[in-house]
């Protein structure tokens, strides 16, 4: 039982360069998103998806693009890497979006940006 | 979403239970109260819901004022692993679409050996 596994576990960048962050879920969950923790913050989220092919922003989302081509996978891209962009990044998923449902985190990619 | 307040931090020692307090004065009457830890270097974890009966599960049980206005998470018999930040979360089951889990600053939990 897997449940939801983030690749990498870290990561350096140097400004301007993109990358992907992997995000996978095997409990069938149609709700996923992306949190980024910045240090003496709350988690604050990037952008969720709703299910495959169906995604949506957050609460921070420029410089980030995601896709949902299949139930499992939610990769989130950063398009061109700022210092500002350096965080942990965490993937979340759920089998609902209603409020008794518990959310499963993975534990999280941790990015830097030189 | 609701405002919840939690005490910055809280000691206690191995193998005591643990009481967890958490406010939430302006909850409605639908609005669930969800608790999540975070331990160190790992993400957040779900730990226990509910919304006006006290619940119980493995890891812990969660105690609700009558008025709803609080909430207590109880740590039975705390082990060192349980050392970890806290968070006391409402979620509205009507809203949809932005799926937003409010982290505040919880509350750090330190067990003494």
């Amino acid at each position: 039982n897997a449940g939801v596994t983030q690749t990498p576990k870290f990561q350096v960048l140097k400004t301007g360069q993109s990358m992907t962050l992997q995000c996978a879920q095997d409990m069938n969950h149609e709700y996923m998103s992306w949190y980024r923790q910045d240090p003496g913050m709350g988690l604050r989220l990037i952008h969720y998806s709703v299910g495959a092919g169906i995604t949506d922003q957050g609460e921070v989302p420029n410089g980030y693009n995601v896709s949902r081509s299949t139930t499992e996978d939610f990769p989130l891209r950063l398009l061109s890497a700022a210092p500002s962009q350096t965080s942990v990044y965490f993937c979340a998923s759920s089998y609902s979006n209603t409020g008794w449902a518990g959310y499963t985190f993975g534990s999280g990619t941790r990015l830097t940006v030189v | 979403d609701a405002k919840t307040t939690q005490p910055n931090s809280m000691e206690s020692n191995e193998e005591e239970p643990v009481h967890l307090p958490c406010n939430h004065s302006t909850i409605s009457g639908t609005d669930y109260i969800h608790w999540y830890r975070q331990l160190p270097s790992q993400g957040p974890e779900y730990v226990i819901h509910g919304l006006t009966s006290n619940v119980n599960n493995r890891m812990a049980s969660l105690a609700i004022a009558e008025d709803r206005k609080s909430s207590t998470l109880i740590l039975h018999r705390a082990t060192l692993r349980d050392a970890a930040v806290y968070y006391c979360i409402l979620r509205d089951p009507r809203i949809q679409g932005a799926q937003k889990l409010v982290f505040g600053q919880g509350t750090r939990l330190t067990i003494n050996p």
